[in-house]
């Protein structure tokens, strides 16, 4: 069992450029997660997932935009990568329709460099 | 809106010895979880320990163990024994009660082990 899977590990992108991080899971999860992680800032969301078919806005959305054709996938697309969308890129999910604990499951993260 | 403050963002403590990670937050609801989040150089996120508002009880997981004070709306970490696989960045996050609820971090303590 995979768990959960990113691709690509790392990116480095030109400005302007537009980018799709995937991500994948394989626990037949509701709920999904895009987190973005800076140094001093912690985690913060930016697009999740209650179940296929739906999303939502988190803290810091501007600039990225999300899908959910599907339980398994939750590619997060920036359509014109800016420098300030440099950081690391972190995919969750969870059972989602728990309430509780509903503890959540990471990826490996996308380290993602935008000049 | 919760928050979460991890007001430390450094600490060091000798091999063996135990160190206390502090967090607080801030929360008008009664009912919660709270979790702490390990981070090491890998990058990988993983789960340490979590705690349920409603339970007294602090929760332990082997070295690890947690002091919960609801009324102060404090969620320390305290590490026994520590070893130098320890050494990570550290995140506090809340949860609070009802499905689809979403995380809140803190902005993470990055604890170092000295030989």
């Amino acid at each position: 069992i995979a768990g959960i899977t990113q691709a690509p590990t790392s990116q480095i992108l030109a400005a302007g450029r537009r980018m799709t991080l995937r991500c994948t899971q394989d626990m037949r999860h509701n709920a999904m997660y895009w987190y973005r992680q800076d140094l001093g800032l912690g985690l913060r969301l930016i697009h999740y997932s209650n179940t296929a078919g739906t999303t939502g806005k988190g803290e810091v959305p501007d600039g990225y935009s999300v899908s959910r054709a599907n339980t398994d996938d939750f590619p997060l697309t920036l359509a014109s990568a800016v420098p300030s969308q440099t950081s690391v890129y972190f995919c969750a999910s969870s059972d989602g329709n728990r309430a509780g604990l509903d503890e959540q499951f990471f990826g490996p993260g996308t380290r993602l460099t935008v000049l | 809106a919760q928050t979460v403050t991890q007001s430390q963002p450094e600490m060091s403590v000798q091999e063996a010895e135990t160190v206390t990670l502090s967090c607080t937050y801030d929360t008008s609801e009664s009912d919660y979880y709270l979790f702490w989040y390990k981070q090491p150089p890998s990058r990988q996120m993983i789960l340490v320990i979590r705690q349920e508002a409603y339970k007294q009880q602090n929760a332990t997981e082997n070295r690890f163990s947690v002091n919960f004070q609801k009324a102060a709306k404090s969620f320390s970490l305290k590490i026994s024994d520590s070893q130098l696989g320890d050494a990570a960045m550290y995140f506090c996050a809340y949860r609070s009660p009802g499905a689809n609820s979403k995380l809140t971090f803190g902005k993470g303590i990055t604890l170092s082990v000295r030989p």
